[in-house]
């Protein structure tokens, strides 16, 4: 696609519910990015992927967190038995090449919100 | 630890006026800075990078290191200015970016 594209757009799950936020990056490009932004503040860094490995999840705030992009193309952040401070917007972005250095190109982002 | 302090959260300027978004980091060693932008309804985009000293839009950024700044400037506002900016920084090394909490410019007519 021209784009990043994220699944869905918004999601509503009730606490204790497990949720899975799909990313679609554009095609060829190598390094894949999970942010979260909660309201009134910057994207913060989740994890990163450099085809389908995995290199940076320094970010994730608990192990209810985990992300996949087993073919090195569509991402999949799953979040277990949801909490309401989980609540946020989560970021996708993809760069054609390793490192920051050329930008990023996010997504819409998929805003969850836990009842 | 890296970090990005954009002290603003709402800057409001007439059009026509000039703009400064101020952003400080701390970081050792040799970041790459960079400014984001998010129109209403828009997706997060990268703005400009201080590596490529360009300008876009009208607005420029340099790189201070003896102040660790990298203030956003232009210097006549425009209405479709009027955005969330985010300054951010990637260390040597690391991929991710650290990003500010944004500042809100709003231009008024």
């Amino acid at each position: 696609g021209a784009g990043v594209s994220q699944s869905p757009r918004y999601k509503v799950a009730k606490r204790g519910q497990d949720v899975a936020l799909r990313c679609d990056p554009i095609s060829g490009h190598v390094s894949l990015f999970w942010y979260q932004q909660a309201l009134g503040q910057g994207p913060e860094f989740l994890t990163y992927f450099q085809n389908e490995a995995q290199l940076d999840k320094s970010g994730l705030p608990s192990d209810r967190f985990f992300a996949e992009r087993p073919e090195g193309s569509v991402s999949t952040l799953k979040i277990q038995r949801t909490q309401q401070e989980d609540s946020a917007v989560y970021l996708c972005a993809s760069s054609l090449k390793q490192g920051a250095s050329l930008g990023y190109t996010f997504g819409s982002g998929t805003r969850l919100t836990v009842v | 630890a890296q970090r990005v302090t954009q002290p603003e959260k709402l800057l409001s300027v007439f059009k026509g006026a000039p703009v400064e978004l101020k952003c400080n980091y701390s970081y050792s060693g040799s970041p790459e800075l960079f400014w984001y932008v998010q129109y209403s309804r828009q997706r997060l985009q990268l703005l400009l990078r201080h590596i490529s000293r360009e300008s876009i839009k009208g607005f420029t950024a340099d790189l201070n290191k003896g102040e660790t700044s990298f203030h956003l400037k232009k210097p006549f506002a425009q209405e479709e200015d009027s955005a969330m900016y985010y300054c951010a920084l990637s260390g040597t090394g690391r991929r991710a970016l650290t990003f500010g909490s944004g500042t809100r410019l709003q231009v008024q007519p």
